[in-house]
């Protein structure tokens, strides 16, 4: 099965400084998924990623797919208390569309 | 608009109780899913729906049933509760790429 790796497992950030969060997988992705989740909360979409060397930006966030689509970044600038919650990577097996794999999550804090 | 509504909120079952957990889509939506939720693990796939009238297994499938009764509704049953099936139970559902979430079950087996 496809596992996917998330780096680091929690970050404590100051408001206005920048982070990123990393997710690896052992095989290649076809379909990276970016989810946001508040504590007691359901998950939230962030992004999509498909094709290697792909990037998307929304508001202060930016995610990347490398281009041998076996890493992904998501990248927050400028954190705000806004940001803070779990964020989750999740891959598309190869086999089954809309079936998702995800990370064990990275949980961040920010602090004034 | 409610988008993916789920009950309820908090469930204690003692082991060996049986129990439904109910969800429910307004988007009109093929695909629907469950999902359980565990500290350091993630969410895992449980079951998932593509269309009306089917359903498949995802990663943890054992101690699990599920009804896809309508396009609407997807249920997920407990059939004989276990203290490992203490989690966060989520359901989604989704048309293409995005699945949307709903504000998940706590249940605690005791």
């Amino acid at each position: 099965s496809q596992e996917l790796e998330q780096s680091p497992q929690s970050l404590i950030v100051q408001e206005g400084k920048n982070l990123t969060i990393n997710c690896t997988s052992s095989k290649t992705l076809y379909g990276l998924y970016w989810y946001k989740q508040k504590y007691g909360e359901g998950l939230i979409f962030l992004m999509m990623l498909q094709k290697g060397g792909e990037e998307k930006s929304h508001e202060k966030i930016t995610a990347k797919l490398d281009e041998k689509k076996q890493q992904s970044s998501l990248h927050i600038t400028a954190s705000q208390p806004s940001h803070a919650g779990i964020y989750l990577c999740g891959a598309e097996k190869t086999d089954s569309w809309g079936k998702l794999q995800f990370g064990a999550g990275t949980q961040v804090v920010v602090t004034p | 608009n409610a988008g993916v509504t789920q009950t309820p909120k908090f469930q204690v079952l003692k082991t060996g109780q049986s129990m439904t957990l109910q969800c429910a889509q307004d988007m009109n939506h093929n695909s629907m899913y469950w999902y359980r939720q565990d500290p350091g693990m993630g969410l895992r796939l449980i079951y998932y729906s593509a269309s009306e009238g089917t359903t498949d297994k995802g990663e943890v499938p054992n101690g699990y049933n599920v009804s896809r009764l309508n396009k609407r509704e997807f249920s997920l049953r407990l059939e004989s509760a276990a203290p490992s099936q203490t989690s966060v139970y989520f359901c989604a559902s989704s048309e293409r790429y995005e699945q949307y979430f709903g504000p998940g079950t706590r249940l605690t087996v005791t």
